[in-house]
């Protein structure tokens, strides 16, 4: 059972273009998790959010953590071809113990 | 500071062998967990060792299984294997909090032909 949904699974996109990730589920977290991963790396973490409400901002990229501690997004501005590569939401909670529970992720495509 | 490091980088196997990973913490990490990576089921956790124990541990059958040194490196083994254990297998390390952010090595390929 995957906690955590991801959406889209899938999106391509131009160079310039905003877009916005989503990362939904029933459960609570204590602290939710955004990796970007190259194929064939390992996910490279890119914010911890871990306050109800809490916004993050990285240069283009905004984080989202709802108030009910279920659910974020993560929110990128004017895309750039670099900007490719699998986008990952993790969750931590006390019920899943030291374990990250991860959605399938969002392929996200740049094209020039 | 150095990364996590994860040797090997690419591994192939044939059904019925076993193998053995190894995954090099951060430096003062205490905690190193273990994911398996697959197309069809994305990131899925398979263990977690602290101080040498194992606080936590994934659905996955008996025949995975790992051990964690004094000095916090960790190995997994995986016995008789399978095609469907093909993938790419993870570790992560942190302190050990359960808020602690982990951090990913670049992860081991096995292919089992």
């Amino acid at each position: 059972t995957q906690l955590l949904e991801q959406s889209p699974q899938f999106l391509s996109i131009q160079e310039g273009e905003n877009l916005t990730v989503y990362c939904n589920s029933s459960s609570v977290f204590s602290s939710l998790q955004w990796y970007r991963q190259e194929p064939g790396e390992g996910p490279v973490l890119l914010v911890t959010v871990v306050t109800g409400g809490e916004v993050k901002k990285l240069k283009r990229l905004t984080f989202q953590f709802g108030d009910a501690r279920k659910d974020s997004s993560l929110h990128i501005t004017a895309a750039q071809t670099g900007d490719t590569g699998l986008y990952l939401c993790a969750g931590a909670s006390a019920n899943s113990g030291y374990a990250l529970n991860f959605g399938k992720g969002t392929s996200l495509l740049v094209t020039p | 500071k150095a990364g996590v490091t994860q040797t090997p980088r690419y591994l192939i196997k044939t059904r019925g062998q076993q193998v053995t990973l190894s995954c090099s913490p951060i430096s003062g990490h205490r905690s190193v967990s273990w994911y398996q990576q697959t197309p069809g089921q994305g990131l899925q956790f398979l263990f977690e060792y602290f101080s040498e124990t194992q606080r936590n541990k994934g659905n996955f059958p008996g025949r995975f299984s790992g051990r964690q040194f004094s000095n916090s490196r960790s190995e997994m083994n995986v016995s008789t294997l399978e095609l469907g254990d093909s993938a790419l297998y993870l570790c992560a390390s942190s302190s050990g909090e359960i808020t602690d952010t982990q951090y990913f090595g670049p992860g081991t390929r096995l292919t089992v032909l």
